[in-house]
């Protein structure tokens, strides 16, 4: 069974501190790609990342980056210079190609 | 370019009715897929279509149903509606499964 877990429902950050949300997924695939989606109170989800399982290189997008262990099944997102703009739920998301599959979401909270 | 669009945007009917979903993809953009949000659930996979072929479904009754036009629109439709399909309903597109998928902005479907 193809399984996406996010351990954390809730995580806190102070504004301009860095925060880590953490992912893990079960899968037999060798081959599929990895994302972390936003969805702030206006319910649309936004992407904020995306790994390929095949590439070693962690992911960067500007304020945030990825860290990618392949053999250990695990894909955590690190925001850095948190932002108010930053608080919403977080999904890390897996796709072997047909469909996603959601975890069940990290809120996070920007303190001023 | 003009994002996904959904509509309508909410939607209330009642136990035993039937209700139709409608999404407008990304121009360009050949995949679209539908899924189901509730707070006990999370994000669950509905079905993808391709080129107005249904290429993959999730685990949900008959009663959920769609199909996709020959210019990408898709629609989604539930049957003898149950209150336990009251959700938010997602719909994303993209140029293929295993790419960025762009999500609407969703349906809030409430089945009293």
């Amino acid at each position: 069974a193809q399984t996406v877990t996010q351990s954390q429902p809730e995580m806190s950050v102070q504004e301009a501190e860095t925060v880590t949300l953490s992912c893990t997924y079960d899968t037999s695939e060798s081959d599929y790609y990895l994302f972390w989606y936003k969805q702030p109170p206006s319910r649309q989800m936004i992407l904020v990342i995306r790994q390929e399982a095949y590439k070693q290189q962690n992911a960067t997008e500007n304020r945030f980056s990825v860290n990618f262990q392949k053999a250990a099944k695990s894909f955590s997102l690190k925001i850095s210079d948190s932002q108010l703009g930053d608080a919403a739920m977080y999904f890390c998301a897996y796709n072997p190609g047909n469909q996603f599959y959601f975890g069940t979401g990290t809120s996070l909270t920007v303190i001023p | 370019k003009a994002g996904v669009t959904q509509t309508p945007r909410y939607l209330i009917k009642t136990r035993g009715q039937q209700v139709t979903l409608s999404c407008s993809p990304i121009s360009g953009h050949r995949s679209v897929s539908w899924y189901q949000q509730t707070p006990g659930q999370g994000l669950q996979f509905l079905f993808e279509y391709f080129s107005e072929t249904q290429r993959n479904k999730g685990n949900f009754p008959g009663r959920f149903s769609g199909r996709q036009f020959s210019n990408s629109r898709s629609e989604m439709n539930v049957s003898t509606l149950e209150l336990g399909d009251s959700a938010l309903y997602l719909c994303a597109s993209s140029l293929g499964m295993n790419t960025e998928a762009f999500f609407g902005q969703g349906t809030r479907l409430t089945v009293v």
